[in-house]
């Protein structure tokens, strides 16, 4: 298993600002991953952070928007750029400890006004 | 994307009941996996199966999964009011380099 902690915990913003979620892992992992939770819905992959490379992102989302750094095997960070009331949800990392077994983080909690 | 639906969305039972949630996919995996997730917080990693596995239990959690008919369910014995909470299952397959894939999700209410 991993814990996984994430910060913030919650945040209100405002439109047209930015804000970047770190996320941090009690051990190396090799894959690491950002989820978007609308509210009342499942989650969505956004991206895979790869350490060393760039992210990759899924249908729908772009690195304009939803930069990921990964600069090592136990941190990551998402930022939401240029937000609008649409990217209200919970975003949520993850780590991939063995062959697609991923334990979460807490998530961040994002109101944006 | 989504390639799981679970069933049933809601689910309201008395403290001490079973509850019994279903999840079906649609291509092949490698495993499935079952998550809690307390009030719209993190989730919480229940149990994986694989898909060579038919059951697997974890103290009151019990998870089958059914290849030929694509599906699984997890079943919570004598449930608590901490049980509250939603369910997901998740699919990971080799063609999708496992990422995961989730379902909707069963909203489970334990009455007192």
């Amino acid at each position: 298993s991993a814990v996984i902690s994430q910060k913030p915990s919650r945040d209100i913003c405002q439109r047209g600002t930015s804000l970047t979620i770190q996320c941090q892992v009690d051990s190396q992992v090799t894959m690491m991953f950002w989820y978007r939770q609308q509210p009342g819905q499942s989650l969505t992959l956004i991206a895979t952070a790869n350490q060393g490379s760039e992210a990759t992102y899924e249908s729908g989302f772009v690195i304009d928007k939803f930069p990921i750094s990964r600069p090592n095997l136990t941190f990551s960070t998402l930022t939401v750029s240029n937000m609008s009331p649409e990217d209200s949800s919970i975003y949520l990392c993850s780590a991939d400890v063995s062959y697609s077994e991923q334990f979460f983080g807490p998530g961040t909690r994002l109101t944006v006004l | 994307s989504q390639q799981g639906e679970e069933d049933p969305q809601a689910l309201s039972i008395q403290e001490g009941e079973n509850a019994t949630m279903n999840c079906s996919y649609k291509t092949s995996i490698n495993n499935l996996q079952w998550y809690r997730q307390n009030s719209g917080r993190g989730l919480v990693h229940l149990i994986l199966i694989r898909s060579n596995e038919r059951e697997k239990h974890s103290g009151r959690l019990r998870v089958t999964l059914d290849t030929s008919k694509k599906s699984s369910s997890l079943l919570i014995t004598a449930s608590r009011a901490a049980d509250t909470a939603s369910y997901f299952c998740a699919t990971a397959d080799r063609s999708n380099d496992y990422k995961l894939s989730f379902g909707a999700g069963t909203t489970v209410t334990v009455r007192a």
